[in-house]
């Protein structure tokens, strides 16, 4: 059972446009991460938060911890913004990250 | 600064050969992961290592061994490779618990 749920799944946009991901958990988290993997396979982390909003260049990450819930923004989206989002967070009994199942983005020019 | 580096980047294995792919860190990071990545599944935690010369058990360990006899480096192993275990593994560290992850390139490896 995956402890947290992704939304949507795939997404299609067309460039330019204003891009929002979900990702809900269902346990108390202290903080939660968002990750980008790039089609030829890296990941590579674009956030860790905790409370309220980060910002960096056209990304937006936003998290209410009281009601289980992050959200990725993506403004003024490009074509090289095309890849796999995943979050995650800190909660296995390992005290390792629990990842969602990502969700595919492609940005169509 | 080269990160975090796995080696290889693709492998072909019959059933029953076994290998080691290898994860290098020069980041002086203490924890070291490795996971595997399925279609339809999120990353799942296989082996980690809280500092040199301490291994842990993850969500999926089974028919993994794995060392870290060096801090930089974190060794997974497959004895007796299987088709299942077909899958793409990605290694990470970290800092601390929690803490930003990097990732290595990951590692595509087909069981046949």
């Amino acid at each position: 059972k995956n402890e947290v749920e992704q939304s949507p799944q795939n997404l299609t946009a067309q460039e330019g446009e204003f891009i929002t991901i979900n990702c809900s958990y269902s346990v108390g988290i202290s903080a939660l991460h968002w990750l980008q993997q790039h089609p030829g396979g890296g990941i590579v982390s674009l956030f860790m938060l905790s409370s309220g909003k980060k910002k960096h260049g056209r990304l937006i990450a936003t998290i209410n911890i009281q009601e289980k819930h992050s959200s990725l923004h993506i403004t003024a989206s490009h074509p090289r913004d095309s890849a796999v989002y995943i979050c995650a967070y800190l909660g296995g009994s390992q005290g390792n990250l629990i990842f969602g199942k990502g969700t595919k983005l492609s940005v169509k020019p | 600064n080269a990160g975090v580096t796995q080696t290889p980047k693709f492998r072909v294995l019959k059933t029953g050969q076994s290998m080691t792919l290898l994860c290098a860190q020069d980041m002086n990071h203490e924890y070291m992961y490795w996971y595997r990545q399925d279609p339809g599944m999120g990353l799942r935690l296989i082996h980690y290592s809280v500092g040199e010369g301490t291994t842990a058990k993850g969500e999926v360990p089974d028919g993994y061994n794995v060392s870290r006899l060096k801090k930089q480096n974190f060794l997974l192993g497959l004895e007796s490779a299987a088709p299942s275990q077909t899958s793409v593994y990605f290694c990470a560290s970290s800092v601390d618990r929690g803490a930003e992850a990097f990732f290595g390139q990951g590692t595509r490896l087909t069981v046949v």
